[in-house]
């Protein structure tokens, strides 16, 4: 059983396009969180979600809106997209928040052309 | 904003080899993490460090926590071509409520 699944694993689309990643996590966490990894293998925080409220935004623009319909998923819908948006999407869960291992989905490759 | 430099950037060495890769900042850490990532996957917890001083071996990793918490160390004693992989510290800031990575060290260990 995958402990966090993200879907889809790969994405390619048009600049203005809007898109979503989706992630689950089946083990029981209560925080979620969502990352970034650039070009440069760079990872970082982009969100993060204690029991479906919003902690952090990490100076996101307002094109990025997660919604976690419960502590098992969050979500990640992006529009307008932009050929800087292009990078590898991750999306992880820890039990608490700041404190604890971080287990990571697989990643999201968002290529925007 | 917490920094984490790491280095090196790059490494490549033969099976073997011992090395050592740091991380660096210039803020105190609740504690530091260290993870490897692979291709196409996500980061894996290699081990967490607390304890300023603190020593950590996990097989022939060692791992050490700087003792005002601000800085780390991975050492690899005789590489395997199984160890290659992006290697990440993480700053975890407690009171943030965020941990905050490295620019992450890439090893390639060539059989």
């Amino acid at each position: 059983d995958t402990a966090v699944s993200q879907t889809p694993k790969y994405l390619v689309t048009q600049m203005g396009n809007d898109k979503s990643i989706k992630c689950e996590q089946n083990l029981g966490h209560d925080t979620m969180y969502w990352y970034k990894q650039d070009s440069k293998k760079f990872l970082k925080i982009m969100f993060s979600y204690n029991n479906k409220e919003l902690i952090i935004n990490e100076t996101v623009p307002n094109r990025f809106s997660p919604k976690s319909p419960d502590k098992a998923h969050l979500n990640l819908h992006i529009n307008s997209l932009e050929l800087g948006d292009s990078a590898v999407y991750f999306c992880a869960s820890s039990q608490e928040l700041a404190n604890g291992e971080l287990f990571f989905g697989e990643g999201s490759r968002l290529t925007v052309l | 904003t917490q920094l984490l430099e790491q280095s090196p950037q790059f490494l490549s060495i033969q099976e073997g080899e011992n090395l050592t890769v740091y991380c660096n900042s210039s803020s105190v850490f609740s504690s530091l993490q260290w993870y490897r990532q692979e291709p196409g996957e996500g980061p894996v917890l290699l081990v967490t460090v607390v304890t300023g001083g603190e020593v950590k071996k996990l097989k022939r990793l060692t791992f050490q926590f700087g003792d005002a918490r601000k800085d780390s160390s991975l050492h690899i004693t005789a590489a395997q071509p199984g160890d290659t992989g992006l290697y990440l510290c993480a700053g975890v800031n407690t009171n943030a409520g965020k941990s905050t990575f490295g620019d992450g060290t890439t090893l390639t260990v060539k059989p």
